[in-house]
């Protein structure tokens, strides 16, 4: 079975531009959360959708926004790129609930803001 | 605010002996606490979790143990092996109580020496 399945893997952007990150959840599962991992930190949490469902922010700017659609994947954008953003973005699933229980993490897209 | 610590940046161990890894909480409602690991560009694996009705979880070579008490948590490797080298990442969060999300700490790398 495929684990949880993210693109682009590497990316560079420049200060101002916008991107947007892909997550597809283990199969099954219906929860999905994001987290950013600046280097030296633990992952930090950004977002968590349940059943197509915002249920949970963290403290991050409205610049990032998120969705999940009706097969359970999401997209992260990020508005108005600046350096501080550079990080490493993880996705995660759980199967029924909203994260809090066990998530299970993708291999992550390293953002890059020049 | 730091709510999960995780005071250690680094560790090196023999191979066959025992790794501890530390972990402290300052949030009391935090009944839930798991265990990660992450290799160099993959996303963390989960390891191994416990709820705060517990105070000590057994899989394998892994032991995980809560003292609610001191919001303090360890995790025991034994024996420690090479392919144990790796970040491992401390996690709470309010499940039984909020399910809120998860809360990591900044990590301790654990170097295991042949």
């Amino acid at each position: 079975d495929a684990g949880v399945t993210q693109s682009p893997t590497h990316l560079i952007k420049t200060r101002g531009q916008q991107v947007t990150l892909r997550c597809s959840p283990i199969s099954g599962h219906k929860s999905v959360s994001w987290y950013q991992q600046v280097l030296g930190q633990g992952p930090q949490f950004i977002f968590q959708y349940y059943e197509k469902e915002e249920r949970g922010r963290g403290n991050f700017p409205d610049r990032f926004s998120a969705r999940q659609f009706p097969n359970y994947s999401s997209e992260l954008n990020v508005n108005a790129l600046l350096l501080g953003d550079s990080a490493l973005y993880l996705c995660a699933s759980s199967w029924g609930v909203p994260s809090g229980n066990t998530i299970y993490f993708g291999e992550g897209s390293w953002l890059t803001v020049v | 605010d730091q709510q999960v610590k995780q005071n250690s940046p680094s560790l090196s161990v023999q191979e066959g002996r025992i790794s501890i890894l530390n972990c402290d909480y300052t949030n009391s409602m935090f009944d839930y606490f798991l265990w990660y690991k992450k290799y160099p560009a993959e996303g963390p694996t989960f390891l191994i979790s416990i709820s705060s009705i517990k105070d000590k979880n057994e899989d394998g070579r892994f032991t995980v143990f809560l003292n609610k008490s001191a919001k303090h948590l360890s995790l025991h490797i034994v024996p420690s092996q090479p392919g144990d080298s790796a970040v491992y990442f401390c996690a709470a969060s309010e499940y039984y109580s909020g399910n809120t999300p998860l809360v990591f700490g900044k990590g301790t790398r654990l170097s295991v020496i042949a």
